[in-house]
């Protein structure tokens, strides 16, 4: 089975710009969440997704947004790019959510701001 | 509010002998621990988990965690290092929020250096 997949994996942007990042997640899993990994604060969740609706969200402004579609494919927006969003952005699937949810992570889409 | 706390930012050890990394966590209830490793450039990879059933797990690559509640420990160890092992190790409770969300804590890493 395929595991978790991420497009782009390296991308450059301009401060001011926005940027989309896509998530496919595990075949048959219906949870995604995203993370923002960076040097100085590790590893942050974004928010959570399950059946296209946002279940949870981070402490991140509002110029980070995401959604979920029907097959369970999620993208997560950044507008209006600062430096300090330069990180490496990761998605996880989950079959379920009886807690505690075991997550797979893709490999990251790595987001550089100039 | 759960948390987790890894006691070493970086661990050093020669190939072939004992591997230990130490977590420590916080939690009001029962908790449920990880433990993921994060080779150069890649995504993170499960470990080993623990789900208060037995409270020695065994997980992939010869690692092995145990849980000590008295202690409020989670070290992973392994009894032989492999070149391959260096990598970054995060030690994760997952917390069940308010409204049954589910949410991964991660603490802030520990990067494994193995020597020959």
């Amino acid at each position: 089975k395929a595991g978790v997949t991420q497009t782009p994996r390296y991308l450059i942007k301009t401060r001011g710009q926005q940027v989309t990042l896509s998530c496919s997640p595990i075949s048959g899993h219906r949870s995604v969440s995203w993370y923002q990994q960076t040097p100085g604060q590790g590893l942050q969740f974004l928010f959570e997704y399950f059946s296209e609706t946002q279940r949870n969200k981070g402490n991140f402004p509002g110029r980070f947004s995401g959604r979920q579609f029907s097959n369970s494919r999620s993208e997560m927006n950044v507008s209006t790019l600062e430096l300090g969003d330069s990180a490496l952005y990761l998605c996880a699937s989950s079959l379920t959510l009886e807690w505690p949810v075991e997550q797979y992570f893709g490999p990251g889409t790595r987001l550089t701001v100039t | 509010a759960q948390s987790v706390t890894q006691l070493d930012s970086h661990v050093s050890v020669s190939e072939g002998t004992p591997v230990l990394l130490r977590c420590n966590y916080s939690s009001s209830y029962s908790p449920s621990l990880f433990w993921y490793v994060q080779h150069p450039n890649k995504g993170l990879q499960l470990l080993l988990k623990y789900t208060s059933a037995a409270t020695l797990v065994k997980g992939i690559n010869g690692f092995e965690a145990e849980f000590k509640k008295s202690e409020t420990s989670f070290h992973l160890t392994k009894p032989s290092a492999h070149m391959s092992d260096a990598a970054e190790y995060f030690c994760v409770v997952s917390d069940l929020g308010t409204g049954g969300y589910n949410k991964l804590i991660f603490g802030a890493g520990t990067r494994l250096a193995v020597h020959p």
